[in-house]
């Protein structure tokens, strides 16, 4: 069975600070995909990033960077010199990817709890 | 437009009450899905519609009852509920070939 932890509830940093969010996930499959979601107060979980288990180079987007590394099943996040409007709720989630190509089938995605991002300013 | 919109955003009922809550998206994904995201618990997948089909019912109560009469919406019908059904339903869609979850921003429940 799939399985995602985020072993961090909450965490609180003050503005510009870096700060890193971390991933464990757990899967029986080879192939499979990863995503990070942001959950601001409003409610929507907004996408951030996708990668699929072939893929293990970091990668970065702006203020934000992932580092997977298969070997320690782990898909981390960090924010870089955060602020205030970081603020929010962030997910980890797992997809097996055989089940997203099949065009017929449409499993879940399998989600951590969360962790609560707060930034002081 | 956003792409996937939920109506109502927030929504009161007593445990007698028949309500539904109605989702719609706008980007051509085939598959729809339904979430339940309690406070403290992680998102809880209810159910899976792919090709206006369920694919997908995790051992969710009678109470809640789907409905996806073509592949831009999705309702959730909900009837004799009980105060513990009390949170956010979320709605999302996917897109056969990206594979990630597009989110509406959720229906608030609140079961008196």
């Amino acid at each position: 069975a799939q399985k995602v932890t985020q072993a961090q509830t909450e965490i609180s940093v003050v503005e510009k600070e870096d700060v890193t969010l971390d991933c464990v996930y757990e899967t029986r499959d080879t192939t499979y995909y990863l995503f990070w979601y942001k959950q601001p107060p409003s409610g929507e979980l907004v996408f951030l990033i996708r990668r699929n288990s072939f893929d293990e180079q970091n990668e970065i987007s702006g203020r934000y960077s992932w580092n997977f590394q298969k070997s320690t099943s782990s898909f981390n996040f960090t924010i870089t010199a955060s602020q205030v409007v970081d603020s929010a709720v962030y997910f980890c989630a797992l997809s097996e990817v055989g089940v997203l190509d099949s065009g017929g089938s449409a499993d879940g995605l399998t989600f951590g709890k969360g962790t609560h991002l707060i930034i002081q300013p | 437009e956003t792409g996937v919109t939920q109506t109502p955003r927030h929504l009161v009922m007593g445990m007698t009450n028949k309500k539904s809550l109605k989702c719609e998206q706008h980007l051509g994904h085939n598959a729809m899905y339904w979430y339940k995201q309690s406070a403290k618990k992680p998102l809880e997948l209810m159910f899976v519609y792919s090709l206006e089909e369920r694919v997908e019912n995790n051992s969710v109560p009678s109470r809640f009852s789907p409905e996806c009469p073509n592949s831009s919406h999705l309702f959730l019908h909900l009837h004799t509920l009980q105060p513990e059904d009390s949170a956010l339903y979320l709605c999302a869609s996917r897109g056969t070939v990206t594979g990630e979850l597009f989110f509406g921003e959720g229906s608030r429940l609140t079961v008196l």
